[in-house]
């Protein structure tokens, strides 16, 4: 079984400045699926970056960018000019791509980011 | 299509009652899931549909829970005799294979 884990429950950083999130996870898959999701308050969550296992490329999505460690199973994202919209719950989670994984999210606990004006 | 909608968004219900909740995915999507959030914890998966075969249920969904998707269309999930620990965000979420997870705003439900 996979598990994910986000060990920084909650993270504050000033609006434009830029922060980091932190994930690990542990897995004994080779073929998988690593996302970073966002839940503001109130609102569904969305996807914010997903980065391919087999790639060695980090994945960047305009702000955010991942710095994705295979050999280590760290998984963090980077929030550059932080903005207040930023505001939100952030899940690190996997998916395993092999052996009928039926492609489901195993999620972390959340890391709660709070941007200041 | 909007995207993924779940009704209702919010439910309070007394200990023991019957509660259902429905699902609605984006319209070409053939998977879908449902999760479980509880206050300070991620998402936990409950169960799974391939268009209307169920299949995986995670050994969270006790015999109080049952899911539907008929005809591979909307989905219900449905918690007989209500306890008070069943108390949490009900989220759905579809896709079609090897794209993102659309999700719902999901169905807060209190057992009191």
């Amino acid at each position: 079984a996979q598990t994910v884990t986000q060990s920084q429950p909650e993270m504050s950083v000033q609006e434009a400045e830029t922060v980091t999130l932190s994930c690990t996870y542990d897995t004994s898959e080779s073929n998988y699926y690593l996302f970073w999701y966002k839940q503001p308050p109130s609102r569904q969550m969305i996807l914010v970056i997903r980065q391919e296992a087999y790639k060695q490329q980090n994945a960047t999505e305009n702000r955010f960018s991942v710095n994705f460690q295979k050999a280590a199973k760290s998984f963090s994202l980077k929030i550059s000019d932080s903005q207040l919209g930023d505001t939100a719950m952030y899940f690190c989670a996997f998916m395993k791509l092999s052996g009928g994984s039926n492609y489901k999210l195993t999620f972390g606990k959340g890391t709660l980011l709070t941007v200041n004006p | 299509d909007t995207g993924v909608s779940q009704n209702p968004r919010h439910k309070i219900t007394k200990r023991g009652q019957n509660v259902t909740f429905r699902c609605d995915p984006i319209s070409e999507h053939n998977r879908l899931y449902w999760y479980r959030q509880t206050l300070g914890q991620g998402p936990e998966f409950l169960t799974y549909f391939q268009n209307e075969a169920q299949l995986e249920k995670s050994r969270l969904l006790s015999d109080r829970f049952s899911a539907e998707r008929p005809k591979g269309s909307f989905s219900t999930l449905e918690i007989q005799r209500t306890e008070q620990g069943d108390s949490a965000m009900y989220l759905c979420a579809s896709t079609v294979v090897n794209t993102e997870a659309f999700f719902g705003q999901g169905t807060r439900l209190t057992v009191v």
